[in-house]
């Protein structure tokens, strides 16, 4: 089944414990991204990735970090969380970078919150 | 720059009745394309639709139709008959030349029996 998964789907952790939230995808697609989810501002993004070992920032980035190192995987890294960033994450995939028109695949998304 | 607005924040209405949710954006290119994602209690980002700048066609499927208008620059979407499965978060997202995904703030629709 053609999907994108993330782990772990709920992370409850204190303030300055790196963490690691994983996003993988099973379509070959090239395009990944990472968006947060916040009551009354939507998705916004926080990084994205047009191929591997090819990463950019998006709209949120302080705070994360990402890697691409296989195309398949997408991880999002917090170094040192801080509560402002309690969130739903999502991961999401798209087959060819720079196509609007692209339908993106979102993972399930990630509850994090942080104390 | 680009933006979407969902002025509606929350919309309630009981069953079979009909319901339109508003979508303006803006962008100064001509091209781009608009996208509705549904997102029920559980979570996750459903993908319901996608509709590019140069096709003002309106679209139903089923129960659901979308009105694209460019001259108010305006996307909106009807649930017909609304059920109680209709009962969701609905975003709306714009794209211009990147897969970035410009996402509105969301209406939350709730549909009473």
């Amino acid at each position: 089944e053609a999907q994108v998964t993330q782990n772990p789907r709920y992370l409850i952790t204190v303030t300055g414990k790196k963490l690691t939230v994983t996003c993988s995808q099973n379509m070959n697609h090239e395009y990944m991204s990472w968006y947060r989810q916040d009551p009354g501002l939507g998705l916004r993004q926080i990084y994205y990735s047009m191929n591997v070992e090819v990463t950019d920032k998006g709209d949120v980035p302080e705070g994360y970090k990402v890697s691409r190192k296989e195309k398949r995987n997408f991880p999002l890294i917090l170094e040192s969380p801080s509560p402002n960033q309690t969130s739903l994450y999502f991961c999401a995939s798209s087959p060819h970078p720079g196509g609007s028109y692209n339908e993106q695949f979102f993972g399930p998304g990630t509850r994090l919150t942080v104390l | 720059a680009q933006k979407v607005t969902q002025a509606q924040t929350e919309i309630s209405v009981v069953e079979k009745e009909d319901v339109t949710l508003d979508c303006v954006y803006e962008t100064r290119d001509t091209t781009y394309y608009l996208f509705w994602y549904k997102q029920p209690p559980s979570g996750e980002l459903v993908f319901l639709i996608r509709r590019n700048s140069f096709d003002e066609q309106n679209e139903i499927s089923g129960r659901y139709s979308w009105n694209f208008q460019k001259s108010t620059s305006s996307f909106n979407f009807t649930i017909t008959a609304s059920q109680v499965v209709d009962s969701a978060v609905y975003f709306c997202a714009l794209s211009v030349h990147t897969d970035k995904l410009i996402f509105g703030t969301g209406t939350r629709l709730q549909v009473f029996p």
